[in-house]
Protein backbone atom coordinates (compact mmCIF):
# COMPACT_ATOMS: atom_id res chain seq x y z
CA UNK A 1 0.00 0.00 0.00
CA UNK A 2 1.42 3.19 -0.90
CA UNK A 3 1.70 5.96 1.82
CA UNK A 4 0.88 9.30 1.95
CA UNK A 5 2.09 11.64 -0.60
CA UNK A 6 2.52 15.28 -0.87
CA UNK A 7 3.76 17.36 -3.50
CA UNK A 8 5.75 19.38 -4.31
CA UNK A 9 8.55 18.48 -2.00
CA UNK A 10 10.34 21.64 -2.20
CA UNK A 11 9.44 25.11 -3.04
CA UNK A 12 10.84 28.89 -3.14
CA UNK A 13 8.19 31.24 -3.25
CA UNK A 14 8.31 35.43 -3.13
CA UNK A 15 6.57 37.44 -0.16
CA UNK A 16 3.02 38.10 -1.24
CA UNK A 17 2.54 35.35 -3.57
CA UNK A 18 0.38 32.39 -2.97
CA UNK A 19 0.76 28.48 -2.78
CA UNK A 20 -1.19 25.79 -3.21
CA UNK A 21 0.13 22.23 -1.54
CA UNK A 22 -1.57 18.61 -2.04
CA UNK A 23 -2.00 15.66 -0.32
CA UNK A 24 -3.28 12.40 -1.40
CA UNK A 25 -3.88 10.17 1.42
CA UNK A 26 -3.27 6.25 2.16
CA UNK A 27 -6.10 4.95 0.14
CA UNK A 28 -9.22 4.26 1.41
CA UNK A 29 -9.11 6.85 4.42
CA UNK A 30 -11.20 9.45 4.78
CA UNK A 31 -9.52 11.79 7.02
CA UNK A 32 -6.59 14.40 6.21
CA UNK A 33 -5.06 16.95 8.30
CA UNK A 34 -2.40 19.66 7.95
CA UNK A 35 0.07 20.73 10.43
CA UNK A 36 3.15 23.35 10.06
CA UNK A 37 6.33 22.58 11.56
CA UNK A 38 8.81 25.59 12.03
CA UNK A 39 11.95 25.85 14.60
CA UNK A 40 10.39 28.22 16.94
CA UNK A 41 6.66 27.05 17.17
CA UNK A 42 7.01 23.23 16.55
CA UNK A 43 4.16 20.73 14.92
CA UNK A 44 0.78 23.35 14.98
CA UNK A 45 -1.88 22.06 13.70
CA UNK A 46 -3.52 23.64 10.87
CA UNK A 47 -6.80 22.16 9.84
CA UNK A 48 -8.49 18.90 9.61
CA UNK A 49 -10.71 17.60 7.17
CA UNK A 50 -12.92 14.44 6.79
CA UNK A 51 -15.38 13.43 3.76
CA UNK A 52 -14.89 16.57 1.90
CA UNK A 53 -16.23 19.17 5.45
CA UNK A 54 -13.28 20.23 7.51
CA UNK A 55 -14.10 19.59 11.13
CA UNK A 56 -11.19 20.99 12.56
CA UNK A 57 -9.36 24.37 12.27
CA UNK A 58 -6.09 25.58 14.52
CA UNK A 59 -5.03 29.02 15.41
CA UNK A 60 -3.96 30.38 11.46
CA UNK A 61 -4.84 33.24 9.92
CA UNK A 62 -7.49 33.44 7.38
CA UNK A 63 -4.46 33.25 4.52
CA UNK A 64 -4.79 29.63 5.58
CA UNK A 65 -7.37 27.47 4.02
CA UNK A 66 -7.77 24.06 2.35
CA UNK A 67 -10.64 21.46 0.94
CA UNK A 68 -10.51 18.15 0.51
CA UNK A 69 -12.37 16.41 -2.88
CA UNK A 70 -14.32 13.48 -2.99
CA UNK A 71 -11.39 11.19 -3.67
CA UNK A 72 -10.28 12.28 -0.25
CA UNK A 73 -6.89 14.14 -1.90
CA UNK A 74 -6.67 17.12 0.07
CA UNK A 75 -5.12 20.36 -0.85
CA UNK A 76 -4.05 23.98 1.28
CA UNK A 77 -3.60 27.28 0.24
CA UNK A 78 -1.76 29.79 1.93
CA UNK A 79 -2.22 33.53 0.49
CA UNK A 80 -0.10 36.84 0.38
CA UNK A 81 2.58 34.18 1.40
CA UNK A 82 4.89 36.39 4.59
CA UNK A 83 8.46 35.17 5.36
CA UNK A 84 7.04 33.84 8.72
CA UNK A 85 5.11 31.21 6.40
CA UNK A 86 8.64 29.36 5.67
CA UNK A 87 7.68 25.82 7.06
CA UNK A 88 7.75 22.31 6.94
CA UNK A 89 3.92 21.54 5.97
CA UNK A 90 2.90 18.23 6.54
CA UNK A 91 0.10 15.77 5.97
CA UNK A 92 -1.50 12.94 7.81
CA UNK A 93 -3.95 10.61 6.89
CA UNK A 94 -5.87 8.60 9.08
CA UNK A 95 -8.54 5.66 8.30
CA UNK A 96 -10.60 6.58 11.31
CA UNK A 97 -14.62 7.07 10.79
CA UNK A 98 -15.50 8.80 13.88
CA UNK A 99 -12.29 10.13 15.62
CA UNK A 100 -11.71 7.52 17.62
CA UNK A 101 -8.95 7.99 19.92
CA UNK A 102 -6.85 4.70 19.19
CA UNK A 103 -6.90 5.73 15.79
CA UNK A 104 -3.06 5.56 14.15
CA UNK A 105 -1.93 8.47 11.45
CA UNK A 106 -0.07 8.33 8.75
CA UNK A 107 2.30 11.26 7.74
CA UNK A 108 3.94 12.20 4.55
CA UNK A 109 7.15 13.71 3.91
CA UNK A 110 6.27 17.26 3.76
CA UNK A 111 6.69 19.50 1.75
CA UNK A 112 9.29 22.20 2.53
CA UNK A 113 8.36 26.09 1.63
CA UNK A 114 11.11 28.47 1.86
CA UNK A 115 9.53 32.41 1.75
CA UNK A 116 12.07 35.07 0.57
CA UNK B 1 -6.48 19.82 26.21
CA UNK B 2 -4.49 17.73 28.95
CA UNK B 3 -0.48 18.61 28.29
CA UNK B 4 2.40 16.45 28.50
CA UNK B 5 5.63 17.19 29.89
CA UNK B 6 8.44 15.63 28.05
CA UNK B 7 12.86 15.96 29.02
CA UNK B 8 14.16 17.97 26.09
CA UNK B 9 16.66 15.23 25.34
CA UNK B 10 18.51 12.12 25.72
CA UNK B 11 21.27 10.52 25.14
CA UNK B 12 21.63 6.71 25.00
CA UNK B 13 24.20 3.96 23.68
CA UNK B 14 23.46 1.81 20.71
CA UNK B 15 22.13 -1.86 21.82
CA UNK B 16 21.57 -0.45 25.35
CA UNK B 17 17.46 0.28 26.35
CA UNK B 18 16.01 3.24 26.53
CA UNK B 19 13.44 5.10 28.91
CA UNK B 20 12.15 7.84 27.69
CA UNK B 21 9.44 9.63 30.22
CA UNK B 22 6.33 11.76 29.91
CA UNK B 23 4.35 13.24 32.81
CA UNK B 24 0.69 13.70 31.96
CA UNK B 25 -0.85 14.40 35.46
CA UNK B 26 -4.18 16.09 34.08
CA UNK B 27 -5.13 13.26 32.09
CA UNK B 28 -8.45 12.28 31.86
CA UNK B 29 -10.02 9.00 32.34
CA UNK B 30 -10.64 8.66 28.45
CA UNK B 31 -7.55 9.93 27.31
CA UNK B 32 -5.46 7.68 25.16
CA UNK B 33 -1.40 8.01 25.41
CA UNK B 34 0.29 7.82 21.59
CA UNK B 35 3.85 8.18 21.28
CA UNK B 36 4.90 9.23 17.72
CA UNK B 37 8.73 10.11 16.51
CA UNK B 38 9.89 11.93 13.87
CA UNK B 39 13.26 10.87 12.34
CA UNK B 40 15.58 13.25 10.85
CA UNK B 41 14.23 15.15 7.35
CA UNK B 42 10.84 12.67 8.11
CA UNK B 43 7.25 13.36 8.99
CA UNK B 44 6.46 11.98 12.28
CA UNK B 45 5.60 8.04 12.50
CA UNK B 46 3.28 5.97 14.68
CA UNK B 47 5.15 4.24 17.74
CA UNK B 48 2.64 2.59 20.06
CA UNK B 49 -0.27 4.07 22.04
CA UNK B 50 -2.21 2.75 25.21
CA UNK B 51 -5.43 3.39 27.65
CA UNK B 52 -4.17 1.80 31.09
CA UNK B 53 -2.70 -1.53 30.95
CA UNK B 54 1.05 -1.74 29.45
CA UNK B 55 1.52 -2.04 25.88
CA UNK B 56 4.18 -4.01 23.42
CA UNK B 57 4.62 -4.49 19.86
CA UNK B 58 7.58 -4.62 17.34
CA UNK B 59 8.65 -1.31 17.86
CA UNK B 60 8.21 -0.54 21.31
CA UNK B 61 7.07 -1.24 24.72
CA UNK B 62 4.52 1.89 26.63
CA UNK B 63 4.39 1.06 30.77
CA UNK B 64 1.76 3.19 32.12
CA UNK B 65 1.59 4.12 35.70
CA UNK B 66 -1.41 2.75 37.74
CA UNK B 67 -2.46 6.97 38.52
CA UNK B 68 -2.16 6.84 34.58
CA UNK B 69 -0.22 10.51 35.71
CA UNK B 70 2.83 9.33 33.80
CA UNK B 71 4.00 6.82 31.34
CA UNK B 72 6.85 5.70 29.64
CA UNK B 73 8.39 4.47 26.32
CA UNK B 74 11.08 1.70 26.52
CA UNK B 75 13.25 0.93 23.58
CA UNK B 76 14.31 -2.36 24.46
CA UNK B 77 18.01 -1.92 22.35
CA UNK B 78 18.29 1.40 20.93
CA UNK B 79 19.92 1.39 17.42
CA UNK B 80 21.63 4.78 15.27
CA UNK B 81 18.07 4.83 13.30
CA UNK B 82 16.30 4.88 16.72
CA UNK B 83 17.88 8.85 16.73
CA UNK B 84 14.66 10.98 16.28
CA UNK B 85 12.54 13.39 18.25
CA UNK B 86 9.85 11.10 20.71
CA UNK B 87 6.46 13.11 21.49
CA UNK B 88 4.34 11.94 24.11
CA UNK B 89 0.28 12.84 23.18
CA UNK B 90 -3.12 12.32 24.42
CA UNK B 91 -5.99 11.51 22.89
CA UNK B 92 -9.56 11.81 24.06
CA UNK B 93 -12.05 9.29 22.99
CA UNK B 94 -15.17 10.31 21.34
CA UNK B 95 -14.29 13.41 20.00
CA UNK B 96 -14.86 14.02 16.24
CA UNK B 97 -11.15 14.87 15.01
CA UNK B 98 -8.19 13.39 14.67
CA UNK B 99 -6.00 16.35 15.96
CA UNK B 100 -2.98 16.09 17.25
CA UNK B 101 -1.41 18.29 19.95
CA UNK B 102 3.00 17.93 19.48
CA UNK B 103 4.65 19.21 22.45
CA UNK B 104 8.09 20.09 22.15
CA UNK B 105 9.32 16.31 22.63
CA UNK B 106 12.26 14.48 23.61
CA UNK B 107 15.30 14.57 21.11
CA UNK B 108 17.36 11.05 21.81
CA UNK B 109 20.93 10.84 20.35
CA UNK B 110 22.14 7.05 20.00
CA UNK B 111 26.08 6.90 20.20
CA UNK B 112 27.59 4.23 18.32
Amino acid sequence: KAGVTQTPRYLIKTRGQQVTLSCSPISGHRSVSWYQQTPGQGLQFLFEYFSETQRNKGNFPGRFSGRQFSNSRSEMNVSTLELGDSALYLCASSLAASGGASDEQYFGPGTRLTVT
Amino acid sequence: DAKTTQPNSMESNEEEPVHLPCNHSTISGTDYIHWYRQLPSQGPEYVIHGLTSNVNNRMASLAIAEDRKSSTLILHRATLRDAAVYYCILRGYGGATNKLIFGTGTLLAVQP
